[in-house]
């Protein structure tokens, strides 16, 4: 079955940089379009920014994270990346990676690293 | 930017039905998904493209939609379906993925 592992969180000062990983199994990733969400303490979810099978970002990156975090994949590695720089505290929560299905609903999804700005 | 509205919190009583809404500018146009997430999980899809229902997911979930409004509905309903619900939406004039706030339910 298609499970994906997140792993990269911790905690961090503002300012800073945190690369965050999703590896994927159960699924080629050169097929498959892979998106993170976040979710801060007792909020919502948001979207962050999605990748598709062959690396295009067209989607871009929710106004929140624009200019300061960069997605990108190796699909050798089964891996998604997402390198999140000039932290700042409301960066703080969940992040979430998950897939695209057919019909554009996330499909399946990690359990989550947790990420804490300090100021 | 596209904008999603969901109430804070629906309750209803263990058997009857919850309807949970999720307005947006003419939302009709877009294929509506819906997620359940319970606290500490991460979450699951239970209606895709407005009315698709993943393997696992029981028959008492399913979802309409009108012109502005969309609605996930959950008929006899369970102490098991306590959670929050997101509606979500692409919008395709940005790109974006969009999800609304979320609905707290409570089953009482």
């Amino acid at each position: 079955q298609v499970q994906l592992v997140e792993s990269g969180g911790g905690v961090v000062q503002s300012g800073k940089s945190l690369r965050l990983s999703c590896a994927v199994s159960g699924i080629s990733l050169s097929v498959s379009e892979i998106l993170w969400v976040r979710q801060a303490p007792d909020k919502g979810l948001e979207w962050v920014t999605l990748i598709s099978h062959n690396g295009e970002i067209r989607a871009g990156y929710a106004d929140s994270v624009k200019g300061r975090f960069i997605i990108s994949r190796d699909n050798f590695q089964s891996t998604v990346y997402l390198q999140m720089n000039s932290l700042i505290i409301e960066d703080t929560g969940v992040y979430y990676c998950a897939t695209l299905g057919d019909g554009g609903s996330f499909d399946n999804w990690g359990q989550g690293t947790r990420v804490t700005v300090s100021s | 930017s596209y904008v999603l509205s969901q109430p804070p919190s629906v309750s209803v009583a263990p058997g009857k039905t919850a309807r949970i809404t999720c307005e947006g500018d003419d939302i009709s146009s877009n294929g509506v998904h819906w997620y359940q997430q319970k606290p500490g999980q991460a979450p699951v899809v239970v209606i895709f493209f407005d009315s698709g229902r993943p393997s696992g997911i029981p028959e008492r979930f399913s979802a309409s939609k009108s012109a502005n409004t969309a609605a996930l509905i959950i008929s006899r309903a369970e102490a098991g379906d306590e959670a929050d619900y997101y509606c979500q939406v692409w919008d395709d004039s940005s790109g974006h993925r969009v999800f609304g706030g979320g609905t707290k339910l409570t089953v009482l």
